[in-house]
């Protein structure tokens, strides 16, 4: 089974554009989740999509948003870029949302730098 | 407010001998808990995980501990390999928060052979 997917994998952008970060979940799987990585901040969580509904949202400011297709897909868009959003963006799918055994399965990433 | 805190930047263990990664916790609405490790530049794999009715599981040369009353968990791989050398990450979520993990900053891993 393959597993998640993310394009692209590497991005440079400048400040005051958007970006558009795409992630193709593990087939079956419906709950798609964001995090982001900075070496300062450490893994932070963005946001959760379930069944094309956000179901969750962490302490990042509007700028930041996202949705999920019917097919699971997802994308998440940043908008008006600052140069702290440099970052590896991270893309996780499970099965379901919550639930003591629900395993999340993370995708390799996209890298993102704000010049 | 860290609520995951894993208080070892790094670890450094000889080829053959247990690593004990230890990892704690302030939030004792937690009921699940994950280690993913990570290498540069790929996405966190998961390693194992423990559910908070539990207070240990295993899975080949990985096995969890959970200490509630402690709010403390912890990872042993035994024997260590070279292999192994990465940053473990351990995570924690709360019931009704869906899928949220709550990340601790790492520990760095180093297997000498």
């Amino acid at each position: 089974k393959a597993g998640v997917t993310q394009t692209p994998r590497y991005l440079i952008k400048t400040r005051g554009q958007q970006v558009t970060l795409s992630c193709s979940p593990i087939s079956g799987h419906r709950s798609v989740s964001w995090y982001q990585q900075t070496p300062g901040q450490g893994l932070q969580f963005l946001f959760e999509y379930f069944s094309e509904t956000q179901r969750n949202k962490g302490n990042f400011p509007g700028r930041f948003s996202g949705r999920q297709f019917s097919n699971s897909r997802s994308e998440m868009n940043v908008s008006t870029l600052e140069l702290g959003d440099s970052a590896l963006y991270l893309c996780a799918s499970s099965l379901v949302s919550g639930g003591a055994s629900d395993t999340q399965y993370f995708g390799p990433g996209t890298r993102l730098t704000v010049l | 407010d860290q609520q995951v805190k894993q208080n070892s930047p790094s670890l450094s263990v000889q080829e053959g001998r247990i690593s004990i990664l230890n990892c704690d916790y302030t939030n004792s609405m937690f009921d699940y808990f994950l280690w993913y490790k990570k290498y540069p530049a790929e996405g966190p794999t998961f390693l194992i995980s423990i559910s908070s009715i539990k207070d240990k599981n295993e899975d080949g040369r990985f096995t969890v501990f959970l200490n509630k009353s402690a709010k403390h968990l912890s990872l042993h791989i035994v024997p260590s390999q070279p292999g192994d050398s990465a940053v473990y990450f351990c995570a924690a979520s709360e019931a009704g928060y869906g899928n949220k993990l709550v990340f601790g900053a790492g520990t760095i891993l180093r297997v000498k052979s």
